[in-house]
């Protein structure tokens, strides 16, 4: 059975530290995503990682991809309120379904 | 900038109604898909769509839900026969080619009483 899995499932942090999320699957993959879902909203495409080593930055969040090991890091530098939200990694199967982790809820307190 | 769109924003049902969820893709997309997310939980797959036809389903996409391309525009997710169970935040998503990224759609908040 194809199995994503995040940890930690909650995460309470305070602002300027960092600190970051692991998200594991069985199976091979040629992309990973990771999103962020404010409560009650949709999905917003945060990154999207291609390649064996791959490794995006967009402002306090950096992202990497190791399909050997089939892990992806989510890390967060110095974290701010803002980025308070429920991160969840996907992967990209056959037929190009995306099978979803269970999300980490973020909690950045000042 | 496209968007995918999705209506109505929250539907409230009784159990046993018919639900129609709408979605309109991003126009010169070609597959589409619909997931669910029960409220505090994952986000999961329940069917991709190509060429007028499903591609793939899930587990959870039984008789009782049912997908179409009525028109060049719009896609819907129909639900036949409403269980409280199927109450969760329904999500339309889009892409040029399945291996392309998916844009998903603010989504449909279904509630069944």
């Amino acid at each position: 059975e194809l199995k994503v899995e995040q940890n930690p499932l909650f995460l309470s942090m305070q602002e300027g530290k960092n600190y970051t999320i692991y998200c594991n699957y069985s199976t091979t993959s040629d992309r990973l995503y990771w999103y962020r879902q404010d409560p009650g909203k949709s999905l917003e495409s945060l990154f999207v990682l291609l390649s064996n080593g791959a490794v995006k930055q967009e402002g306090r969040l950096m992202a990497s991809l190791d399909t050997k090991a089939r892990l992806s890091t989510l890390h967060i530098t110095a974290a701010v309120h803002d980025l308070s939200a429920t991160y969840f990694c996907a992967v990209v199967i056959q037929g190009g379904k995306l099978i979803f982790g269970q999300g980490t809820e973020l909690s950045v307190k000042p | 900038e496209p968007e995918v769109t999705q209506t109505p924003s929250h539907q409230v049902t009784q159990m046993g109604q018919e639900v129609i969820l709408r979605c309109v893709p991003i126009s010169n997309h070609l597959y589409f898909y619909w997931y669910r997310q029960i409220l505090g939980q994952k986000v999961e797959f329940l069917v991709s769509f190509y060429n007028n036809e499903i591609s793939e389903k899930s587990e959870i996409f039984d008789d009782q839900f049912s997908v179409e391309r009525p028109d060049g525009s719009n896609f819907t997710l129909k639900i036949r026969s409403t269980k409280l169970e199927d109450s969760a935040m329904y999500f339309c998503a889009s892409s040029s080619d399945r291996a392309y990224e998916q844009f998903f759609g603010p989504g449909t908040r279904l509630t069944v009483l």
